[in-house]
């Protein structure tokens, strides 16, 4: 099993609509959640940071964690076409300072 | 500079040959990380920096694969007897303090290439 897994996609959704974005991951230490956005062809940049359980709201953003069942949201509200990336779920390890990342889904929103 | 800074951004090399990436953090970020990111896949955790402690190497995948940083500033990871399945982008990240809370700040990339 892989430590963090996210369907890779593409997720494809019309411009308005919500997108919904997940992960699961396998240590149930891990406190720290992290989703980062990548355009193609670009560096990771970080969007949204989660420690506690329930909701983080940051704009058209929002991070959902459930650590009981190891899972982990993010929803992006009224989607843009400059929301189209490929969004990476990290997770930090517990006991290590280095964070694991899933694949990584990607987001197609259509004009 | 304002950001992380990589160098070379693309390196074509031959089967064999090794190869130098160099990475100048953020001024003042104690902790560096190199990631690898083969195509269409998501980041590979490589060695991990902090201050003048020992590094975390449990992601090099070979002993092929080693780095340096001295003290706090540049850090050059190093290929040698480079082979196909090396061709990837070589990203460097920093962050400031010694825990993971926050962002890790990211470089453009070196691209390797190898024929």
């Amino acid at each position: 099993q892989k430590e963090v897994e996210q369907n890779s996609g593409p997720l494809s959704v019309p411009e308005g609509a919500i997108a919904s974005l997940n992960c699961t991951y396998s240590d149930r230490g891990s406190q720290s959640f992290f989703w980062y956005r990548q355009y193609s062809g670009k560096s990771p940049e970080l969007i949204m940071s989660i420690y506690s359980n329930g909701d983080k709201e940051d704009g058209r953003f929002t991070a959902q964690l459930n650590k009981a069942s190891q899972y982990v949201s993010l929803l992006i509200r009224d989607s843009q076409p400059s929301d189209s990336a490929t969004y990476l779920c990290a997770v930090k390890v517990a006991g290590f300072q280095k964070l694991v990342f899933g694949t990584g889904t990607r987001l197609l929103v259509s004009p | 500079g304002a950001g992380v800074s990589q160098s070379p951004s693309n390196k074509v090399t031959e089967k064999g040959k090794d190869v130098e990436l160099r990475c100048d953090p953020i001024s003042g970020h104690t902790a560096l990380y190199w990631y690898r990111q083969r195509l269409g896949q998501g980041l590979e955790f490589l060695i991990y920096f902090q201050g003048n402690s020992a590094p975390d190497k449990s992601g090099l995948p070979s002993d092929r694969f080693s780095a340096e940083r001295t003290g706090e500033s540049v850090s050059t990871l190093t290929i040698q007897r480079t082979q196909q399945e090396d061709s990837a982008v070589y990203l460097c990240a920093s962050s400031a303090g010694q825990s993971l809370t926050g962002e890790l700040f990211f470089g453009e990339g070196s691209r390797l290439t190898v024929l």
